[in-house]
């Protein structure tokens, strides 16, 4: 079935450094990837829309210089949180539309980012 | 604008009994509706989803939900826990107009214990 790789899962840095985080469909195209931030037991928060070829599109309140989004290719969306700080640190997961009609999105396994 | 409830933080149930965590909606026009379940430091696992058709529907995993539109609820049910079920649970709704994008509950809880 289809598969999205999210890596690293762990990024444990210091404050003022740029984290890259990557998310892959494995066995599918995706034109679009979804970015999502989760606080520790709460819901899913979703930060941004990635769009293969063109700009992401931010949900309010997100800081697009923050939080920047690339989606070069049809099979990989990076996020990349600059200058991260400690409120940046969270539980970051992607996802990307299902092709096929079986569920509407299937998930990475998150990257939990730890910043010092 | 959609949403989606799920009242209960947590929920306990001793391991072979029912397990049932709840969630309301509300949608204009007719809901898509979702189960997701989380595992700690992991993605989002796909359970079920009512789109249309028979208001029970079955999932991954022996978990089945009832829709229920006079009551705008989907709840989650499992005629016998296991311990591994224990896992934070979301139910989501379809956002309209939104393609695949979803909005998603607070998040349940879910502890089995022997």
């Amino acid at each position: 079935g289809a598969v999205v790789s999210q890596h690293p899962s762990w990024v444990i840095c210091k404050s003022g450094t740029s984290v890259k985080i990557e998310c892959r469909s494995l066995d599918f195209q995706a034109t679009t990837m979804f970015w999502y931030r989760q606080f520790p037991k709460q819901s899913l928060m979703l930060m941004a829309t990635s769009n293969e070829g063109s700009k992401a599109t931010y949900e309010q309140g997100v800081e697009k210089d923050k939080f920047l989004i690339n989606h070069a290719s049809l099979t990989l969306s990076t996020l990349t949180v600059t200058s991260a700080h400690p409120e940046d640190s969270s539980f970051y997961i992607c996802s990307a539309p299902d092709t096929t009609g079986s569920q509407p999105q299937h998930f990475g396994d998150g990257t939990r980012l730890s910043i010092l | 604008a959609q949403s989606v409830a799920q009242p209960e933080d947590q929920v306990n149930v001793a391991e072979g009994n029912p397990l049932t965590v709840k969630c309301t909606y509300s949608v204009s026009g007719n809901p898509y509706l979702f189960w997701y379940v989380q595992y700690p430091n992991r993605g989002l696992q796909f359970l079920l989803k009512y789109i249309t058709g028979d208001n029970l529907v079955k999932g991954s995993y022996g978990f089945e939900a009832e829709f229920n539109k006079s009551q705008t609820s989907f709840h989650l049910k499992k005629p016998s826990a296991l311990v591994s079920d224990s896992a934070l649970y979301f139910c989501a709704v379809r956002v309209t107009g939104g393609g695949n994008k979803l909005t998603f509950g607070t998040g349940t809880q879910l502890k089995v214990e022997l």
